[in-house]
């Protein structure tokens, strides 16, 4: 069954450190890789995707994910995080009905 | 531009009492459309998807049911609500021209079952 592993349930930084969030997938197909964000009180909105081409995606707010394809990864990172990345993060992977598959999320909380 | 809209934004039920939640997408045709719901540590879970009126495919074995009435709005559905029903129940749609879209999802309806 498809499936998406999220390693960290919690995470917490200060202002400025680096952010990586591990993400992997079981699906055996050609993958469409997503990242959605959820900030407190708003909606679920995309972050980046990857469909094809370049494994290094960048998406909005500074953050990128690459998808490495022998390792089944595809982690999301920011250089210097702010406060107001504080939110929860969501990697999901397209299966095969067109549904998302999205892994448990990890909250982000970073102190200012 | 598309929006998506869902209503109520919390509701508060006893058990055994029914539900309807509703999802409505403007300034798009034919979408795909999904309900999910997230539950407590547990992420998203995809309940149904609909690719067009009156098409309904169920991910999930429940007491939960969804129709399709128009072309651009998805309802939730339950005769009898259960404790384990509560949760955040998210709509989402995709434009239908292949599997190579991004979905987007709507701000959500919060469900206390008590």
């Amino acid at each position: 069954a498809q499936s998406v592993s999220q390693h960290n349930h919690h995470v917490i930084l200060s202002e400025a450190a680096s952010l990586e969030l591990g993400c992997n997938y079981s699906y055996g197909g050609t993958v469409n890789l997503f990242w959605y964000v959820q900030y407190p009180g708003q909606h679920l909105q995309l972050l980046l995707k990857y469909f094809s081409g370049d494994p290094l995606v960048k998406g909005i707010k500074g953050f990128e994910a690459e998808f490495i394809k022998s390792k089944f990864s595809f982690n999301l990172r920011k250089p210097s995080v702010q406060w107001s990345d504080t939110a929860e993060y969501f990697c999901a992977v397209k299966g095969s009905q067109g549904n998302l598959i999205f892994g448990k999320g990890t909250k982000l909380s970073v102190k200012p | 531009s598309q929006t998506i809209h869902q209503w109520p934004a919390t509701l508060v039920q006893p058990v055994g009492s029914p539900l309807s939640l509703e999802c409505t997408v403007e300034g798009t045709s034919n979408p795909n459309l999904y309900w999910y719901r997230q539950a407590a540590g547990r992420g998203l879970q995809l309940l149904f998807y609909s690719v067009g009126i009156g098409q309904i495919s169920s991910e999930v074995p429940q007491n939960l049911s969804a129709s399709r009435p128009q072309d651009r709005q998805f309802i939730l559905s339950s005769k009898k609500l259960l404790l384990s029903d509560s949760g955040f129940y998210l709509c989402a749609w995709e434009s239908q021209w292949g599997v190579a879209e991004t979905q987007y999802f709507g701000p959500g309806t919060r469900l206390l079952v008590l």
